[in-house]
């Protein structure tokens, strides 16, 4: 069935450094992949997103990547602050039908001052 | 405001209880949904509405039942069937069912006495 990969599960940086966040989607149909931030005891919030007719795209310090022939995307994120600590989760809608999102399992962001 | 609201926030459940866990948005979206959130796993689908009035099972839909009465409100019912309830439940909507853009509210965590 369709499956999306998310590494790694951990990440830690310094305040300033960036993030990488990587995940693999098995559904070649899929053409929409957004990435969402989840806060402490909050919902997940939309932070960027991108379709298959694309290979980048940015929002000031956050950028995303998908590379559809290798059926992966990546989430960057620059000169990172302590505020950006929090779980991200990236999603691929999966094809035929209704708007199900399959999502990763999640990675948690530390960032230290 | 526009936006999705959940309650409780936290949500105790004794053994054999049915509960019910409340979403309402006024973002005069069409479909909505709900998922169930574990510990170092992603989202999962557990029933999805495309229009008032209809539902449809999701991936883990087992042990639980939803209603769709009005566009505003997705109420789910977490029942006895259920043996392993205890996670955060987290609500979305989009404006069509076809639409890839999801909306999440701030999650509700329910936990077994």
């Amino acid at each position: 069935g369709e499956n999306v990969e998310q590494h790694p599960s951990t990440l830690s940086v310094q305040e300033g450094d960036s993030a990488v966040i990587k995940c693999t989607y098995s559904d070649s149909a899929s053409n929409y992949f957004p990435w969402y931030k989840q806060e402490l005891g909050k919902g997940s919030q939309l932070i960027i997103d991108i379709r298959s007719n694309v290979g980048e795209k940015k929002d000031q310090r956050i950028a995303v990547t998908l590379n559809k022939t290798a059926k992966h995307f990546s989430l960057h994120i620059t000169e990172t602050q302590p505020e950006d600590s929090a779980v991200y989760f990236c999603a691929a809608l999966a094809s035929g039908g209704y708007n199900k999102l399959i999502f990763g399992a999640g990675t948690r962001l530390a960032v230290h001052p | 405001d526009g936006g999705i609201t959940q309650s409780p926030k936290y949500l105790f459940r004794k053994e054999g209880q049915n509960v019910t866990l409340s979403c309402e948005q006024n973002l005069n979206h069409d479909a909505m949904y709900w998922y169930r959130q574990d510990p170092g796993q992603g989202l999962r689908l557990i029933y999805y509405s495309q229009i008032v009035n209809d539902f449809q099972k999701g991936d883990i839909a087992e042990g639980y039942s939803v209603s769709r009465e009005k566009k505003e409100s997705f109420p789910l019912t977490v029942t006895s069937a259920q043996k392993n309830p205890t996670a955060f439940y987290l609500c979305a909507s989009s404006t069509t069912a076809t639409s890839g853009i999801q909306y999440f509210g701030p999650g509700t965590r329910l936990l077994v006495l």
